[in-house]
């Protein structure tokens, strides 16, 4: 069935520095790609999000890349700031299916 | 415009009881999600649906697991006889009945403790 892998599950950097999470996904036919940040005990909360129509997606310091050959797509945020940290989850969705397949997460620190 | 409402937001429950959890989704919304998320993993689809069928529910579990939305008021997930296992967060999501209805928003979330 369709499966969305996501690296790292941890991620610790250096305030100021960027932070890349990379996610594969299996169906080949997934053309939407979210991604949304959780903050402890919130809602996962959409930051940005990608069509497969559409090779790259910048939003302020934050910034999504899709490579619809290698079926990968990533996150990159800049200039991080404490408030970055928390889990971010990557995600895939299929035009023939009706439910979003989410990563296993990435648990992102700033480190002041 | 409010968003995404589910409530309650935590619920304790005796193993073998009934719990109740309601998702009022966005005004205009007419696509429901059902996700839920044990301590430290992902988000888990459960199920989809409109108003008054369901669409996907390929991730729910086939026994003590129901879900609808009715014509007129909110998306009840139900429970019976709790478990242990079922202690979670139990997250609802909607999205709008347009070309963009790939994008889904989530509401606060239920937590669901089983004792």
């Amino acid at each position: 069935g369709e499966n969305v892998e996501q690296h790292p599950s941890t991620l610790s950097v250096q305030e100021g520095d960027s932070a890349v999470i990379k996610c594969t996904y299996s169906d080949s036919a997934s053309n939407y790609f979210p991604w949304y940040k959780q903050e402890l005990g919130k809602r996962p909360q959409l930051i940005i999000d990608i069509r497969s129509n559409v090779g790259e997606k910048k939003d302020q310091r934050i910034a999504v890349t899709l490579n619809k050959t290698a079926k990968h797509f990533s996150l990159h945020i800049t200039e991080t700031q404490p408030e970055d940290s928390a889990v971010y989850f990557c995600a895939a969705r299929s035009s023939s299916a009706s439910k979003i397949i989410f990563g296993s997460g990435t648990r992102l620190s700033i480190r002041p | 415009n409010a968003g995404v409402m589910q409530n309650p937001r935590h619920l304790v429950r005796r193993r073998g009881q009934e719990a109740r959890l309601r998702c009022s989704p966005m005004k205009g919304h007419s696509h429901v999600y059902w996700y839920r998320q044990l301590p430290e993993e992902g988000l888990k689809f459960m199920v989809y649906l409109q108003k008054e069928n369901i669409i996907d529910e390929s991730g729910m579990p086939k026994e003590r697991f129901s879900a609808e939305f009715p014509k007129e008021g909110p998306s009840i997930l139900r429970i019976q006889q709790v478990v242990r296992g079922d202690s979670a967060a139990y997250f609802c999501a909607s999205s709008p009945p347009t070309r963009s209805r790939e994008t889904q928003y989530f509401g606060p979330g239920t937590r669901l403790l089983v004792l």
